[in-house]
């Protein structure tokens, strides 16, 4: 199975910062890489997918980058709704894995 | 708008079985693969099983190979999932959710519990 790595496990952040998660997969995946948001009690919310796309209605704060094994999800400027956990997934083959979770909290 | 609804979940004993439901709205059903993804309380995501739209092709975890089986009814908008000599390791919220790649819709989750 590809493992997924994220860092760092905590990321404190103030409003109106860059946030900056990183994501590594154990072998090559090329672009079959989505990443989500999940707030406390909800289903998690697709932002990325393709590594870089935008899913329908996510905001242009959040973009994506990488390829091969390494990715980044970078939030330009935190608002008060961005404080959630982040998880990367790959898709490139089967089993789908997620990645452990980079909480951006509050600093 | 596009709901899923997943039902059926619930407290159950070490070794039973439960069958979980998903029904569908919003959507034309048979276009799209389904997935079940779970996550454990206070745990990360994990991918359970996935089936292709005519239900000719199916994937599952590994820790649930043998006991759990995933099926559809495009007739009725419907997606299942039976679990069987359930243990303890899978309690979890277990969601449903469009597409076997990159979910863009989620339902609110289903709660298992296996416990004595």
């Amino acid at each position: 199975d590809i493992v997924m790595t994220q860092s760092p496990a905590t990321l404190s952040v103030s409003p109106g910062e860059r946030a900056t998660l990183s994501c590594r997969a154990s072998q090559s995946i090329s672009s079959n890489l989505a990443w989500y948001q999940q707030k406390p009690g909800q289903a998690p919310r697709l932002l990325i997918s393709g590594a870089s796309t935008r899913a329908t209605g996510i905001p242009a704060r959040f973009s994506g980058s990488g390829s091969g094994t390494e990715f980044t999800l970078t939030i330009s400027s935190l608002q008060s709704e961005d404080f959630a956990v982040y998880y990367c997934q790959q898709y490139n083959n089967w089993p789908r894995t997620f990645g452990q979770g980079t909480k951006v909290e509050i600093k | 708008e596009v709901q899923l609804v997943e039902s059926g979940g619930g407290l159950v004993q070490p070794g039973g079985s439960l069958r979980l439901s998903c029904e569908a709205s919003g959507l034309t059903f048979s276009d799209y693969w389904l997935s079940w993804v779970r996550q454990a309380p206070g745990k990360g995501l994990e991918w359970v099983a996935n089936i292709k739209q005519d239900g000719s092709e199916k994937n599952y975890v590994d820790s649930v190979k043998g006991r759990f089986t995933i099926s559809r009814d495009n007739a009725k908008n419907s997606l299942w999932l039976q679990m069987n000599s359930l243990r303890a390791e899978d309690t979890a919220v277990y969601y449903c959710t469009r597409g076997g790649w990159h979910p863009e819709h989620w339902g609110q989750g289903t709660l298992v519990t296996v416990s004595s």
